[in-house]
This record gives structure tokens, sequence and C-alpha cells, in this order.
């Protein structure tokens, strides 16, 4: 997908213990975001990056914590995680400028369960 | 952000034209209105977007009303690969907060 890549593209994990989701990109892109999609409730922000270290939080940020220590990279951490948190998380990137504006390129997605 | 709405589903005929409307009757004047559309089970994709003048690309044309309340997306000859949820979203430029709804599901017809 256009120079992105999320891993892993499957995760079962138990309640409890912590999940890492990676998203890695070679458009060196300045923006980068995670959502999760859920039945009914369309995708849904979770946090986003706007720069290498430089995070702040969306929509559904709580239980989920970020980092960004390059520019290709942009991690989402459950520390311990819910059945609640079970979805299907997608990575975005989009340029800076008026160009690439709100224009998101989107990863395959990363589907992850939690008993 | 202003609200969108989009009806839940629609069909379409293959090789017709489909029409895809959005209301977003509280826009202010600086939001621009965005569509992406997410086939089953993929990452959403970028279709088009305008602020007051229609637009046209290789993909769709967005047809925005004079006073900018409602919008329409056209693919001019809809194919079976067209079949995905499309959502309309109106936004300040820059604004990295896009917030997607639960968009209309297109079905094409064979």
């Amino acid at each position: 997908d256009a120079g992105i890549t999320q891993s892993p593209r499957h995760k079962v994990t138990e309640t409890g213990t912590p999940v890492t989701l990676r998203c890695h990109q070679t458009e060196n892109h300045r923006y980068m975001y995670w959502y999760r999609q859920d039945p009914g409730h369309g995708l849904r922000l979770i946090h986003y990056s706007y720069g290498v270290k430089d995070t702040d939080k969306g929509e559904v940020s709580d239980g989920y914590s970020v980092s960004r220590s390059k520019t290709e990279d942009f991690l989402l951490t459950l520390e311990s995680a819910t059945s609640s948190q079970t979805s299907v998380y997608f990575c975005a990137i989009s340029e800076s400028g008026r160009a690439g504006a709100n224009v998101l390129t989107f990863g395959a997605g990363s589907r992850l369960t939690v008993l | 952000d202003a609200k969108t709405t989009q009806p839940p589903s629609m069909d379409c005929a293959e090789g017709r034209a489909a029409n895809l409307p959005c209301n977003h009757s509280t826009i202010s004047g600086n939001e621009y209105v965005y569509w992406y559309r997410q086939i089953h089970s993929q990452g959403p994709q970028y279709i088009i977007h305008g602020l007051k003048n229609n637009e046209t690309n290789e993909m769709a044309s967005l047809i925005i009303t004079e006073d900018r309340k409602s919008s329409t997306l056209i693919l001019p000859h809809a194919t079976l690969r067209d079949t995905a949820v499309y959502y309309c979203i109106v936004i300040i430029l820059g604004n990295e907060k896009l917030t997607f709804g639960t968009g209309t599901r297109l079905t094409i017809i064979p």
C-alpha cells in the first residue's frame, strides 16, 4: 500500500498483556495516524503524529499510547489489552503542506483479537 | 467540524453513473468536502476533495451546490470494483483530526 506497512497483520492475545502495533512508511511523510474500526462506528482516530516525537490524541485515545522516534515508524501500544480493544487498526500517512492536507494513504490494517 | 449526513446504502447498475449525495448544511466557509471510499476489509482510499468549485479527477467528479450545503460524488461509469463504503467528510484544511462517519454502502449490480 504505497509504501506503508503494518505489522503484525493479525494478532490474538490475552487480556492484560501488552501489545505493540508497528506502522512503517517509506514515503518520508510528516503525518502519521492510528485509527481503529469497529462495526457500527466507522473509523475512529486514536492518536496522530505531526513529526518525530510530536504526537497528539484523537477521539478514542484512552488505553493507548504511541511513539515516534524516527520519521518512518509510528508505534501504537496497548499497555494492558482489554477485550474492548479487539478491533481492526489502520495506520495512515499524509504529506505536509496544502497539497497533502487531509489526503491520507492507509495501510492494509492489523486485526487484533483480545481474548 | 460540520456534521455530514449520507444515506446508509445505495444500489447502482453496472455501467451507469453512481451519484452519492452528502448533506452538510452547517458547513462553514473554510471547510472543505472530502470523499474517501473503503473496499471491503481494505484501508480507506482518498477519492477527491473540493471547497466550492466542482472538481474532477480520474476517479470521480465532485459537485458542490452553490450554497455549499450539499454535495454529490459522481462515479461516471460504475464497475463492480466500485462496490464499497463511501465517506463524505467536511473539515478545515490541515486539521489533522479527520473523522469518518459510517458512510454510504454502494453496491454495484451486474
